[in-house]
């Protein structure tokens, strides 16, 4: 079945931490990435996304993914983070021949300390 | 560009009654629109793809006769909650996927229900 799996639900960081974000995918056969963010109160926005081509994706406010096709992996990545990177983080995939439905993970919860 | 409404934002509803939630994109026409539930601190559940002039496509386990959806024009789509209960209460999200890139969606604000 498709699937995706963010294993870090909470994560806590100061600020100018770095953060790494994990997601694992189960897709068969091409596959379309996606990192979402949601503000407090606000819709989703999309931060970054991957359809093919180089593995590492830069996305908005110096977010990046990478892309490794052997360990069915999209991690999220900042090397600095702000206090108002505080949001909840969705990882997401679609396929091919799915035109377009969205399978979400189950959402990681980010708090940064000032 | 690439801008999805919601309208309401948020409701509050007597059990037993029927509401309407309006998704609009407003600068595209989106012949794919989405509509999901999200509960609180989880993530997303896809309830139906809307196509426009078709019939919507439910996802197993959403009852496609409480959860009525309409895509009448390529730029609104209808979710309407029929006979509502406490346990509908939630937080309904629509999507909008542009013609060109049907994999990218544009998210609406969401609107927040709340049935008594």
């Amino acid at each position: 079945a498709q699937s995706v799996s963010q294993h870090n639900h909470h994560v806590i960081l100061s600020e100018a931490a770095s953060l790494e974000l994990g997601c694992n995918y189960s897709y068969g056969g091409t596959v379309n990435l996606f990192w979402y963010v949601q503000y407090p109160g606000q819709h989703l926005q999309l931060l970054l996304k991957y359809f093919s081509g180089d593995p590492l994706v830069k996305g908005i406010k110096g977010f990046e993914a990478e892309f490794i096709k052997s360990k069915f992996s999209f991690n999220l990545r900042k090397p600095s983070v702000q206090w108002s990177d505080t949001a909840e983080y969705f990882c997401a995939a679609t396929g091919s021949s799915n035109t377009g439905k969205l399978i979400f993970g189950q959402g990681t919860t980010l708090q940064v300390k000032p | 560009g690439a801008v999805v409404s919601q309208h309401p934002s948020r409701v509050i509803c007597k059990s037993g009654t029927s509401v309407k939630i309006e998704c609009r994109s407003l600068d595209f026409q989106a012949t794919t629109m989405f509509w999901y539930r999200q509960f609180p601190k989880q993530s997303l559940m896809l309830m139906a793809t809307s196509n426009e002039g078709s019939k919507a496509t439910y996802e197993q386990g959403v009852e496609k006769d409480k959860f009525l959806i309409n895509h009448a024009s390529l730029t609104l789509s209808t979710l309407t909650v029929t006979s509502a209960h406490p346990e509908d209460s939630s937080f309904y999200i629509c999507s909008a996927g542009r013609p060109e890139s049907s994999y990218e969606q544009y998210f609406g604000p969401g609107t927040r229900l709340t049935v008594t």
